[in-house]
């Protein structure tokens, strides 16, 4: 069964916590991503990888950090620096990453989410 | 000007009807079109995905690309409740190296 899977579903992090959470895939995709989505919000990106041992900063990374250390696996940790983490952490892969080719391999996949709040 | 702009809604249609969900965008580079489905309080589904102008349809869903006007639509035909949804624009930005999310538009579908 090929997939997209994050764990855990719910995570609560006090205050002053780091907490990292899981994103594994098995569809020999290139390319994964982590966004942040608000109530009401579309999805922002933190950070994405294209290759194994390579990994970008997204449009929201200050607060967050990540690696690639293997194909299958991208883990997100949320450090104490990110004010406001309460939101829904969503992953996702692609077959490839890099410039638009206008074909299939753009595609990006979601797993199904964790929804992260602060107590 | 937003990247991608989308009408909140909510769009309120009858079971039965044309649904019509539209989309701008701004980046002339764009190659790639997506529309994505989300029920609430669960993760992104891919519904269509689009690369030339023109239509391209998949069983009630046609999505429908003019690069000139900038614009993509979904039409869901045959409307069920099932539909209710979130439904987001999304594209590949060839000047921003990734894909950009508009903020969704609801759809309700009354029975």
């Amino acid at each position: 069964d090929g997939g997209i899977t994050q764990s855990p579903k719910y995570l609560f992090r006090k205050e002053g916590q780091n907490v990292t959470l899981s994103c594994e895939q098995n569809l020999n995709h290139d390319a994964m991503y982590w966004y942040r989505q608000d109530p009401g919000q579309g999805l922002r990106l933190i950070y994405y990888s294209q290759i194994v041992n390579d990994f970008q900063k997204g449009d929201i990374a200050e607060g967050y950090s990540v690696s690639r250390e293997k194909k299958e696996s991208f883990p997100l940790t949320v450090t104490s620096a990110q004010k406001n983490p309460t939101a829904f952490y969503l992953c996702a892969s692609s077959i490839r990453g890099g410039p638009g080719q206008g074909s299939s391999t753009d595609t990006q996949y979601f797993g199904p989410g964790t929804r992260l709040t602060v107590l | 000007q937003k990247e991608v702009e989308q009408n909140s809604g909510p769009l309120s249609v009858p079971e039965g009807a044309i649904a019509s969900l539209n989309c701008t965008y701004s980046d002339r580079g764009s190659q790639s079109f997506f529309w994505y489905r989300q029920y609430s309080g669960k993760s992104p589904e891919l519904i269509m995905s689009i690369y030339s102008n023109g239509d391209k349809e998949d069983g009630r869903f046609t999505a429908q690309l003019n690069k000139a006007s900038q614009y993509v639509s979904l039409l869901i035909r045959d409307s069920q409740p099932s539909d209710s949804a979130t439904y987001l624009c999304a594209l590949y930005s060839g000047g921003y190296n990734k894909l950009i999310f508009g903020a969704g538009t609801r759809l309700a579908v009354h029975p």
